[in-house]
């Protein structure tokens, strides 16, 4: 699987957008963008994931650019329980089928 | 998410203990998980299945073993705990999408387990 970049650490102001961003520059054509977040301690949650188009549920927009090297996960109106830190992984099905998560990005919401 | 379940969801126990931990799901899928999270680092996977006839070492598998019971259940054992074995341990199901080319894992909420 593909190697990601992440920043750190963001902070969010509660009910403004927040824009988290992830760098994959190995990506192949064949592998997916996924989005995973974990609240402390707890089971890591899914978010979305796309191939190459925009995508959109009812938790985020996934944003991937057209030469699929970047991708942003946007959380439109972000609140206090979106504290929690945000995985991007970009995998293919194999017979292994594990999930590696790197360090991932915590953002912080604030009042 | 509610739809997979772990028991216990706290565990202490002792070095040389067997302890079994469970796993549940109400997703209907074939494929489940069981991985280990260790304080400030990633997963880990002990062991997948992908069916109940079928049984998958992961990357860390030596101490530990599974069982398959049911498509919905899903147990992980320590023969013979030992303190490093102390982790937060979670149970995945997946369901593939996209025709197969991938899938996506649900998580249940984990069992912190120490052994002392």
């Amino acid at each position: 699987d593909a190697k990601t970049t992440q920043p750190t650490s963001m902070d969010c102001a509660e009910g403004r957008a927040a824009n988290l961003p992830c760098n994959h520059s190995t990506i192949s054509g064949n592998e997916y963008v996924y989005w995973y977040r974990q609240i402390h301690s707890q089971g890591p949650q899914y978010i979305i994931h796309g191939l190459k188009n925009n995508e959109t549920n009812e938790m985020a927009s996934l944003i991937i650019t057209e030469d699929r090297k970047s991708s942003t996960l946007i959380l439109p109106h972000a609140t206090l329980r979106d504290t929690a830190v945000y995985y991007c992984i970009v995998r293919v099905y194999n017979a292994g089928n594990m999930l590696t998560f790197g360090g991932g990005t915590r953002l912080m919401v604030k009042p | 998410d509610a739809d997979v379940t772990q028991t216990p969801r706290n565990r202490i126990t002792k070095t040389g203990k067997r302890i079994m931990l469970e796993c549940s799901q109400t997703k209907g899928h074939d494929r489940m998980y069981w991985y280990r999270q260790d304080p400030g680092l990633g997963l880990r996977l002990i062991y997948y299945s992908f069916d109940v006839k079928d049984i998958n070492k992961g990357e860390i598998s030596d101490g530990y073993s599974v069982s398959r019971q049911a498509q919905a259940k899903f147990s992980l054992s320590l023969e013979s705990a030992i303190p490093n074995q102390t982790a937060l341990y979670f149970c995945a199901t997946s369901d593939p999408v996209a025709g197969g080319l991938t899938d996506t894992q649900y998580f249940g909420p984990g069992t912190r387990l120490t052994v002392l």
